[in-house]
């Protein structure tokens, strides 16, 4: 079965630095995810794609956050400057419709900020 | 405004027990409602999902939930625990017309042998 990729698997890097996290969704679908999971919270949508353009990135700290999707394919997430606040698990997810359809998840990137 | 809430943040059962995880939602409208699972270590992957028809829905591994309206209510259950159970649980919803899947703070469940 297609699988969501992303990389890397884990990331550590000190406060002030720039990360940068890669996703790679099954082939055809159109919606594309980014989730912020904290250890013992549920999910937290940070920004959607539909195609190359933002749906709802209400709740992405534009500020240090940014995401792209430039050809409507793969994704990156970069954060500038990384916060100790930020340390989280870094979940991709796609769809091929959006609505109801359900979230394929790919399997996280794991950051530690120090 | 859309919410889902879990109760109990962990639940333990012997193997081959009941499982019994519950998630209460608020919606203005009626919701899709989903269960995913989460393994260490790993992404979330779907259990079933309840979008209009019956209310009982069937999913992956011997899962099941009931959607009831009256009480606002989507619980999952498994007749008998199994080892390989053991994972965190969330419920979502999605709200008709919307976009944007909502998902609960999660149910750890811990199966002992």
């Amino acid at each position: 079965e297609a699988e969501v990729a992303q990389s890397p698997r884990y990331k550590i890097t000190e406060k002030s630095q720039a990360v940068a996290f890669w996703c790679d969704p099954i082939s055809g679908h159109a919606t594309l995810y980014w989730y912020r999971q904290i250890l013992g919270q549920g999910p937290e949508l940070l920004v959607q794609f539909q195609d190359e353009s933002v749906v709802d990135d209400s709740q992405l700290p534009k500020d240090r956050f940014s995401a792209e999707r430039l050809k409507g394919v793969d994704s990156t997430l970069k954060i500038q400057p990384a916060e100790l606040g930020d340390s989280a698990m870094y979940l991709c997810a796609s769809s091929f419709q959006g609505e109801n359809e359900k979230l394929f998840f790919g399997s996280g990137t794991q950051l530690s900020v120090l | 405004a859309q919410s889902v809430t879990q109760l109990g943040s962990h639940v333990s059962v012997s193997e081959g027990a009941l499982v019994l995880l519950r998630c209460n939602y608020s919606s203005s409208v009626p919701p899709y409602l989903f269960w995913y699972v989460q393994y260490p270590n790993q992404g979330l992957q779907l259990l079933l999902k309840y979008t209009t028809g019956a209310t009982l829905v069937k999913g992956i591994n011997g899962f099941e939930a009931e959607f009831k309206k009256s009480e606002t209510s989507f619980h999952l259950t498994k007749p008998s625990a199994h080892m390989s159970d053991a994972a965190e649980y969330f419920c979502a919803l999605v709200s008709t017309g919307g976009f944007k899947t909502i998902f609960g703070a999660g149910t750890r469940l811990f199966v002992k042998a």
